[in-house]
């Protein structure tokens, strides 16, 4: 059974301080792991997808990373306007379904 | 780009009652849609995955003849609670892709259900 597991469930950074987020996963066959970004009472918005081991991806001040087990999510020199529940998901071919397997996310405080 | 709509943003209703929601494409034919729900502080949970004109496909726990979903155009799916009761209250999201294999989902805002 495909897993996502994130790490911590939730972090308070003060402004300027850099962290990273945790995304574990198991998965036969890792077609795809997407980072979303999810404000409270809203739809998750779409960061970055990450397709095979060593694959780095950028915006603004966060950095996406991937390895054959986990993803990580680096938050340099965050803002308060950061602070948002950050999930992450993993894309495993199910008999031609492009269905995802959420983790439970990441929610990030960022304190001015 | 990639912009996908959902109507109402919220909704009350009383027991017994069907309420439909309507998730849009408005920039790219979607020819597939994802349905979710997601309770406070929990993550989401897919309920179900629609092609374009084509039977939906539901997850293991999901009561198909409550949950009635139609992808009748490459830009619409629609999801109805049937006869909703307070344990439906919940956050309903969509997404969708434009197929092809490793795609990625784009959300809509999400919809709002209150069952008194």
């Amino acid at each position: 059974e495909d897993q996502v597991t994130q790490s911590p469930e939730a972090l308070r950074l003060q402004e300027g301080e850099s962290s990273s987020l945790n995304c574990s996963y198991t998965v036969s066959g890792l077609r795809g792991l997407f980072w979303y970004r999810q404000d409270p009472g809203k739809g998750p918005e779409f960061l970055f997808t990450l397709y095979s081991a060593g694959e780095e991806k950028e915006k603004e001040r966060l950095k996406a990373t991937l390895t054959k087990k986990e993803s990580f999510l680096h938050i340099t020199a965050p803002k308060p306007e950061d602070s948002a529940t950050y999930l992450c998901a993993v894309q495993a071919p199910q008999g031609g379904s492009e269905k995802l397997v959420f983790g439970k996310g990441t929610k990030l405080t960022v304190n001015p | 780009g990639a912009v996908v709509s959902q109507h109402p943003s919220w909704v009350i209703c009383k027991s017994g009652t069907s309420v439909k929601i309507e998730c849009r494409s408005l920039d790219f034919q979607a020819t597939t849609m994802f349905w979710y729900r997601q309770f406070p502080k929990q993550s989401l949970m897919l309920m179900a995955t629609s092609n374009e004109g084509s039977k939906a496909t539901y997850e293991q726990g999901v009561e198909k003849d409550k949950f009635l979903i139609n992808h009748a155009s490459l830009t619409l799916s629609t999801l109805t609670v049937t006869s909703a009761h307070p344990e439906d209250s919940s956050f309903y999201i969509c997404s969708a892709t434009g197929g092809g294999g490793s795609e990625t989902q784009y959300f809509g805002p999400g919809t709002r259900l209150l069952v008194l």
